[in-house]
């Protein structure tokens, strides 16, 4: 079945500083991809959609000049967090597909120190 | 907003035996997706069964099944012959406007 690698897995960074994550279409072509956040014990929150060759569309309340989203093949999609801080520690997970049927990365924890 | 309820923040099951999941939701669409989704403790969303709203048929994969009430905008998950692997957190999640959008996730767990 069709793939979605993300990386790193895990990253620790220090607060100020700017972290990127990368979501990446294996075996297909994805026009569109999707970017959420997970705090522990909670649900998935979508935060952006990210769209091939165009600007990606943030959800209300997401800062769009701190989760910077780059969407520049139809198969990489990256994430960065700029400027970190500990408030920002938490599971990013990316996804491509069509809405009907998604494939999803297997998560980035990122911690903020 | 669109609002997905899942009421069974925690569920346990005997191994081998059938738990069902509920999950309620609002759409002011008449044609849409459902799907249930399966979080494990590695945190890879795996897509564990998905209705068509315009289908009557209840969806039905392997031991897996799902209870769809579209006036009630109730879809249930149950889960049949419990096996050690169901453990996860499940979520239930609609799709409006090309957008899925996540319950609250119910965690399971299998008493062996």
């Amino acid at each position: 079945g069709a793939v979605v690698s993300q990386h790193p897995s895990r990253v620790i960074c220090k607060s100020g500083t700017s972290v990127k994550i990368e979501c990446r279409s294996l075996d297909f072509q994805a026009t569109t991809m999707f970017w959420y956040r997970q705090f522990p014990k909670q649900s998935l929150m979508l935060m952006a959609t990210s769209n091939e060759g165009s600007k990606a569309t943030y959800e209300q309340g997401v800062e769009k000049d701190k989760f910077l989203i780059n969407h520049a093949s139809l198969t990489l999609s990256t994430l960065t967090v700029t400027s970190a801080h500990p408030e920002d520690s938490s599971f990013y997970i990316c996804s491509a597909g069509t809405p009907e049927k998604l494939f999803f990365g297997s998560g980035t924890q990122l911690s903020v120190l | 907003a669109q609002t997905v309820t899942q009421s069974q923040p925690e569920m346990s099951v005997q191994e081998a035996e059938t738990v069902t999941l509920s999950c309620t939701y609002d759409t002011s669409e008449s044609d849409y997706y459902l799907f249930w989704y399966k979080q494990p403790p590695s945190r890879q969303m795996i897509l564990v069964i998905r209705q068509e709203a315009y289908k009557q048929q209840n969806a039905t994969e392997n031991r897996f099944s799902v209870n769809f009430q579209k006036a009630a905008k109730s879809f249930s998950l149950k889960i049949s012959d419990s096996q050690l692997g169901d453990a996860a957190m499940y979520f239930c999640a609609p799709l409006r406007a090309q957008k899925l959008v996540f319950g609250q996730g119910t965690r399971l767990t299998i008493n062996p």
